[in-house]
């Protein structure tokens, strides 16, 4: 069936390093992903967006990288701090102008200071 | 703060009963989705309002209802709960932007015993 998934439950960093987080999708037909972070106690937090008709997205100290040939999602936080400790969400929506997300499984990503 | 108000945060409950969360989106935010986050299922869409009407269903059960009233807050019924509704249930809303950003509350916590 069609799902969205991470390759890695837990993901260690040293603070100041980079992280990179994955993400592998099956529905060659989805047209829109989202990375949400998710921090204990909270509801999840939009972070970026990126359409399939783009292969990169940059943010403030994030990039979105999308590989439409192999399905594949990743998410790049540069010189990582303690506050991105949480857990990583990559979604994907069903279709243009839909925004019932499915959620990957998570990532969680912990900054060793 | 998302802007977002679930009430209440945490809810206690025995097998068979019914519950009501409460979901108040912000202000002008047409549209609210609730999503139900377990440890073995993930975050999954349950279900899509906009403007007081139904939009869009996900992996809602039967035993689940949910509405959306004039004044846009929306109430996620949960009837003859089961040991496994036990989960952190969520609303977001969102707003006419063309992106996938969802806002999302803080999460009602229910448990089944």
């Amino acid at each position: 069936g069609e799902s969205v998934g991470l390759h890695l439950p837990t993901l260690s960093v040293q603070e100041g390093d980079n992280s990179i987080i994955n993400c592998a999708y099956s529905n060659s037909a989805s047209d829109y992903f989202i990375w949400y972070k998710q921090e204990s106690g909270k509801g999840p937090q939009f972070i970026i967006d990126i359409r399939s008709n783009m292969d990169k997205r940059q943010g403030q100290r994030v990039t979105v990288l999308l590989n439409k040939t192999v399905k594949h999602l990743s998410l790049q936080i540069a010189a990582t701090q303690p506050g991105d400790s949480a857990v990583y969400f990559c979604a994907e929506t069903p279709g243009a102008g839909s925004y019932q997300l499915t959620f990957g499984k998570g990532t969680k990503l912990s900054v060793i200071p | 703060d998302s802007g977002v108000t679930q009430t209440p945060k945490h809810l206690i409950t025995a097998t068979g009963q019914r519950v009501t969360l409460r979901c108040s989106p912000r202000s002008g935010d047409l549209s609210v989705y609730w999503y139900q986050q377990s440890l073995d299922q993930g975050l999954q869409f349950l279900i899509q309002y906009y403007n007081g009407e139904e939009r869009a269903k996900g992996n809602i059960l039967e035993r689940f209802s949910a509405q959306q009233f004039p004044d846009l807050h929306s109430e996620l019924n949960l009837s003859s709960l089961e040991l496994g509704d036990s989960a952190l249930y969520f609303c977001a809303s969102k707003g006419a932007s063309n992106t996938g950003e969802l806002f999302f509350g803080e999460g009602s916590r229910l448990t089944v015993l």
